[in-house]
């Protein structure tokens, strides 16, 4: 397997733009996570779903993200409209609770909202 | 929920000494403890995990801790190499049957040559 696949790797787009980042998960993988890594604040959960429906979204910042999960290979992170202090990178992460519990990583979106 | 606190935030050490790194947790119920090693430009990789039914495990030169009483857990690194450089993140899950893994903020390691 490819492992978790992000894309893009790098965006940079100005403020007030809409902004998608794309994740496809393992296969078989019915867990998968975005995060948001910042140095200030470290290792941010966004969003969590299991089996393809939201399980905890309390991490989302405001009404300006949106995630969403069409299905089990495939998931969205929406930033409209995008806001300077929204430059982060952000990562996805999938895992197979029970069975493993290990998340693994994709590589990361660099986001720069100028 | 989950509380994970990490120290330090930065260490520097030279090549060939030890590295202890170590993070507390709040959630008595948690009992699956990753550490993830993330290098420049990549996303965290898992290096090494303990369950709370262990209170020791070692690979090679890395080593994980668990105090389950005083809800604390640490990695050691022997003998380090340049190529640990990176930021290191322990995690903590499993409280109230939870997947969702709650991060420590990071412990920048360098190694110097």
């Amino acid at each position: 397997d490819a492992g978790v696949i992000q894309s893009p790797r790098h965006e940079v787009t100005e403020m007030g733009q809409e902004v998608t980042l794309r994740c496809k998960p393992i296969s078989g993988h019915n867990s998968l996570f975005w995060y948001r890594q910042t140095m200030m604040r470290g290792l941010e959960l966004l969003i969590y779903f299991n089996n393809n429906v939201p399980i905890d979204d309390s991490g989302m910042p405001e009404d300006r993200f949106s995630a969403k999960m069409p299905n089990a290979s495939f998931s969205t992170l929406k930033i409209q409209p995008s806001e300077p202090r929204d430059s982060a990178v952000y990562f996805c992460a999938s895992s197979l609770p029970p069975v493993n519990t290990e998340a693994f990583f994709g590589q990361g979106t660099r986001l720069t909202v100028v | 929920g989950e509380n994970v606190e990490q120290h330090p935030s930065t260490l520097s050490v030279q090549e060939g000494d030890s590295a202890v790194i170590k993070c507390t947790y709040s959630d008595s119920a948690s009992n699956y403890f990753p550490w993830y090693k993330q290098e420049l430009g990549k996303g965290p990789q898992l290096i090494i995990d303990i369950r709370s039914n262990v209170g020791e495990k070692k690979d090679q030169r890395i080593a994980v801790t668990l105090n389950k009483t005083a809800k604390h857990f640490s990695l050691h690194i022997t003998e380090t190499q340049p190529e640990d450089s990176a930021v290191y993140f322990c995690a903590a899950m499993g409280g109230g049957g939870s997947y969702i893994p709650t991060f420590g903020r990071g412990t920048s390691l360098i190694v110097h040559p």
